[in-house]
């Protein structure tokens, strides 16, 4: 069974740092590995894709690489702002998707 | 458009009560799910539904049934509710039948927040 860890499970950052959120999965068959974004008491919105052939995706702010044959991912974000305050989860899709438990982001102003 | 919803957005239960949660989606998509999120858990598949008239287990189907109405619409009822299945449930769906699936973007509803007393 497919284990998705996120470290670290908290985060607390001044405004303008650069940061990066880490996922680990144990099982490298994956077609691919979202991430998204949670706000308090809401959904899920996806942020980034990473198809199990590419190396990484970018979007604005946002930078996530992935390494399958380590089982890892990494969701880097530059310049940090309060607005980036949420719940950051990654999610692996091989035969069904399976979610981490998430990183909670604070950026202080 | 609206995208996913779903009903109600929050609910309190007495243990062995029924109710059924509704979702639905105006995006036409193929395939539909419904994921329980506990703290320190993550989110867990319980159903999902890669085509209408579809349905199939997830990671934990236990003391859940589901039903695919229609295209728009996929429930999940609990037929006897317990204090473990006090949870936040989200449904989602994406355009494509999961056999087919590589790489869209899921689309999540708001969440039903249980309670089960």
């Amino acid at each position: 069974k497919q284990e998705v860890t996120q470290i670290p499970a908290a985060l607390s950052v001044p405004e303008g740092e650069n940061l990066v959120l880490n996922c680990s999965f144990t099982d490298s068959a994956i077609y691919n590995l979202q991430w998204f974004r949670q706000d308090p008491g809401k959904g899920l919105t996806s942020l980034l894709l990473i198809q199990s052939s590419q190396r990484e995706q970018t979007s604005g702010r946002l930078n996530a690489s992935l390494d399958k044959s380590s089982g890892r991912s990494t969701l880097y974000i530059a310049a940090s702002q309060p607005g980036d305050s949420a719940t950051y989860l990654c999610a692996v899709f091989g035969n069904q998707f399976y979610f981490g438990t998430g990183t909670s982001l604070t950026v202080i102003p | 458009n609206a995208g996913v919803t779903q009903t109600p957005k929050f609910q309190v239960l007495k243990t062995g009560q029924s109710m059924t949660l509704q979702c639905a989606q105006d995006m036409n998509h193929n395939s539909m799910y419904w994921y329980r999120q506990d703290p320190g858990m993550g989110l867990r598949l319980i159903y999902y539904s890669a085509s209408e008239g579809t349905t199939d287990k997830g990671e934990v189907p236990n003391g859940y049934n589901v039903s695919r109405l229609n295209k728009r619409e996929f429930s999940l009822r609990l037929e006897s509710a317990a204090p473990s299945q006090t949870s936040v449930y989200f449904c989602a769906s994406i355009s494509s039948r999961v056999s087919g699936w590589r790489g869209e973007t899921q689309y999540f509803g708001p969440g039903t927040r249980l309670l089960v007393l």
